[in-house]
């Protein structure tokens, strides 16, 4: 049973053109979600951490949200730049350090 | 800034053989970590170490793999016989404490031949 789940799998907007990703999850406790970035052939590169429901982080043109059950990545006015791939994990209370990840959402921004 | 560095970036070797993959963590990190991704798939947690030991280890991380640090800077992995299905993107992480985020490095593109 997948613990994470990410949708789309793979999203293509224009410069310009915001809208969010998705990360479902489901665990018995939450120690944590991560969003990290991956570009092709690179490792992940760590964007934000959320601890608990209703926690919000920003970086330039991304917002991380939170709730019980989902986790939201929201592009606004994206940038050729930003393509990439989107990665979500959990950490769980029962499953000390380890990180499980979703299978990830490919970003293309065309300009 | 600080990183996590792997070498080599890419290792080619044949069946049976043993590798050796090797990370250097951030400086001031206490956790340590190896991930694998295999082509087109999610990355999957192999290994934890703190205190130079293995806190906790995956399904996937059976008696072929074994992980040391040598050293006050060295992380390595070490996979004994290797078999076609270990062909994947190999990841060393570190972090700071027990709350902290994990860093992740490059990576090693393994192919077995």
């Amino acid at each position: 049973e997948d613990q994470v789940t990410q949708s789309p799998e793979a999203l293509r907007l224009q410069e310009g053109e915001s809208s969010s990703l998705n990360c479902s999850y489901t665990v018995s406790g939450l120690r944590g979600l991560f969003w990290y970035r991956q570009d092709p052939g690179k490792g992940p590169e760590f964007l934000f951490t959320l601890y608990s429901a209703g926690e919000e982080k920003e970086k330039e043109r991304l917002k991380a949200t939170l709730t019980k059950k989902e986790s939201f990545l929201h592009i606004t006015a994206p940038k050729p730049e930003d393509s990439a791939t989107y990665l979500c994990a959990v950490r769980e209370i029962q499953g000390a350090q380890k990180l499980v990840f979703g299978q990830g959402t490919r970003l293309t921004i065309n300009p | 800034e600080p990183e996590v560095t792997q070498t080599p970036s890419h290792q080619v070797t044949q069946m049976g053989q043993e590798v050796i993959l090797r990370c250097v963590p951030i400086s001031n990190h206490l956790y340590f970590y190896w991930y694998r991704q295999i082509l087109g798939q999610k990355v999957e947690f192999l290994v934890s170490f703190y205190n130079n030991e293995i806190s906790e280890k995956s399904e996937i991380f059976d008696d072929q793999f074994s992980v040391e640090r040598p050293d006050g800077s060295n992380f390595t992995l070490k996979i004994r016989s290797t078999k076609l299905e270990d062909s994947a993107m190999y990841f060393c992480a570190s972090k700071q404490g027990v709350l902290y985020e994990q860093y992740f490095g490059p990576g090693t593109r393994l192919t077995v031949t």
